[in-house]
């Protein structure tokens, strides 16, 4: 069962303007954590922004925030500001907690969603 | 955030040879390692989980004799790419867990392999 979706191939935007990324998950667990990366064509995966289940607020890294909808199962990321150097592949993420050992499982991935930025 | 080094970042190499990829912590030390591949304009997709001393983790579909995973060391993790064939070309991508930031992942900068 797909278990991150990202529904958005692709995303256009104007420069300077937002944008928000979707991303809905699938899990039954309680404890997990929500991760985007940011992939340029470069191939390197950037880590930009992390919210825990637990975690009340809505995370914020800079210009990238994480809008957590716990109850609807979504952690949409929004760029404010975009730059043209934000034009890259962007990955939502889970890690689902691993109950007994305190750890937590491998690290799955949604489609992911080309965003091009446009001066 | 902490840094995970990969090397080589490319290596084109003949069919039916071996190709060893390196994925270092640089200033962490991490008992789970975790390698991914990824084909063009594709998601990642988890290939194995790689555990300090001890045998790795495969995913479902992977052929364990065909990529063979070391993690010898606390900082040092390599994949192995045994009698290579063109079908093998893909861009392969580590990732760490460091202790002191959790749950977060970090990856390496990836190493494109192509199979002639």
């Amino acid at each position: 069962a797909q278990k991150i979706t990202q529904t958005q191939p692709g995303m256009f935007v104007q420069e300077k303007e937002a944008v928000t990324l979707d991303c809905t998950y699938d899990t039954s667990d309680q404890s997990y954590g929500l991760f985007w990366y940011k992939q340029p064509s470069s191939g390197e995966m950037i880590f930009l922004i992390y919210q825990g289940s637990y975690d009340e607020q809505n995370a914020t890294e800079g210009r990238y925030s994480l809008n957590f909808q716990k109850a609807r199962k979504s952690a949409n990321l929004v760029i404010s500001a975009s730059q043209l150097g934000d034009s890259a592949m962007y990955f939502c993420a889970m890690r689902e907690a691993l109950v007994f050992s305190g750890g937590y499982n491998k690290l799955i991935f949604g489609a992911g969603t080309r965003l091009a930025v446009h001066p | 955030g902490a840094v995970v080094s990969q090397h080589p970042s490319w290596v084109i190499c003949k069919s039916g040879t071996s190709v060893k990829i390196e994925c270092r912590s640089l200033d962490f030390q991490a008992t789970t390692m975790f390698w991914y591949r990824q084909f063009p304009k594709q998601s990642l997709m988890l290939m194995a989980t790689s555990n300090e001393g001890s045998k790795a983790t495969y995913e479902q579909g992977v052929e364990k004799d065909k990529f063979l995973i070391n993690h010898a060391s606390l900082t040092l993790s390599t994949l192995t790419v045994t009698s290579a064939h063109p079908e093998d070309s893909s861009f392969y991508i580590c990732s760490a867990e460091s202790g002191r930031e959790g749950e977060k992942l970090f990856f390496g900068s990836g190493t494109q392999l192509s199979v002639l």
